[in-house]
């Protein structure tokens, strides 16, 4: 079965400063990969996702992820934050089925972005 | 999120009574699953749907049923609550195939006393 694994649990940084979540999946296969956004009090909701095609993904909110398959990550990255950032972000996974069907998404534990002015 | 609705948002309830969760969605999707947030623990999974009368167990099911007699309800029951249970409960639904994504509603928050 695949696991995800969020290197880092909160990760401060200071407004205008880049910023990169880190992701590593474990699967023995191809997978798709996502990351979610959670604002404080609110639900999950989608950043970006990898299906196929280009490995850089854009997402909304000036969001890039890269998913690099020879080190199993898929890794949030953005340029320079603002204090509206501030979030737990998640990053999930699941494995393609070539023999047809579909499996559910294994989440991570979340990591907390605090942006400091 | 726009197409998917929870109620209550909000609950407060004593502990061994039981509790009703709903989820509703306008979106005809096949999928449907509930979460439970704790601190320290992330998104987990505890009972999933992948059609009407056809539901399965996650990861934390004990202590908690599902139904699902319509496409746009899937209904989570408390059976007895306990103070462990205490938590925010979301709902997510997926169309086929179930792994481009999810949506989630925007979540219950229930505090058993």
């Amino acid at each position: 079965a695949q696991s995800v694994t969020q290197l880092d649990s909160q990760v401060p940084v200071f407004e205008e400063a880049p910023v990169e979540l880190r992701c590593n999946y474990s699967s023995s296969v191809s997978v798709y990969l996502f990351w979610y956004v959670q604002y404080p009090n609110q639900g999950l909701q989608l950043l970006l996702k990898y299906l196929s095609g280009s490995t850089l993904v854009k997402g909304i909110n000036g969001f890039e992820a890269e998913f690099n398959k020879s080190q199993t990550s898929f890794h949030l990255r953005k340029p320079s934050v603002h204090i509206s950032d501030t979030a737990e972000y998640f990053c999930a996974v699941s494995r393609h089925l070539t023999q047809g069907g579909s499996e559910k998404l294994v989440f991570g534990k979340g990591t907390k972005l605090t942006v400091n002015p | 999120d726009a197409g998917i609705t929870q109620s209550p948002r909000h609950k407060v309830t004593e502990t061994g009574t039981p509790v009703t969760l709903r989820c509703h969605q306008t979106e005809n999707h096949r999928y449907m699953y509930w979460y439970r947030q704790d601190p320290g623990h992330g998104l987990r999974l505890i009972h999933y749907s992948y059609g009407v009368k056809d539901t399965d167990k996650g990861e934390v099911s004990d202590g908690y049923s599902v139904s699902r007699s319509k496409t746009e309800d899937f209904l989570l029951t408390l059976e007895s609550a306990t103070s462990s249970q205490t938590s925010v409960y979301f709902c997510a639904i997926s169309g086929a195939p179930q792994n481009y994504g999810y949506t989630f509603g925007s979540g219950t928050r229930l505090t058993v006393v």
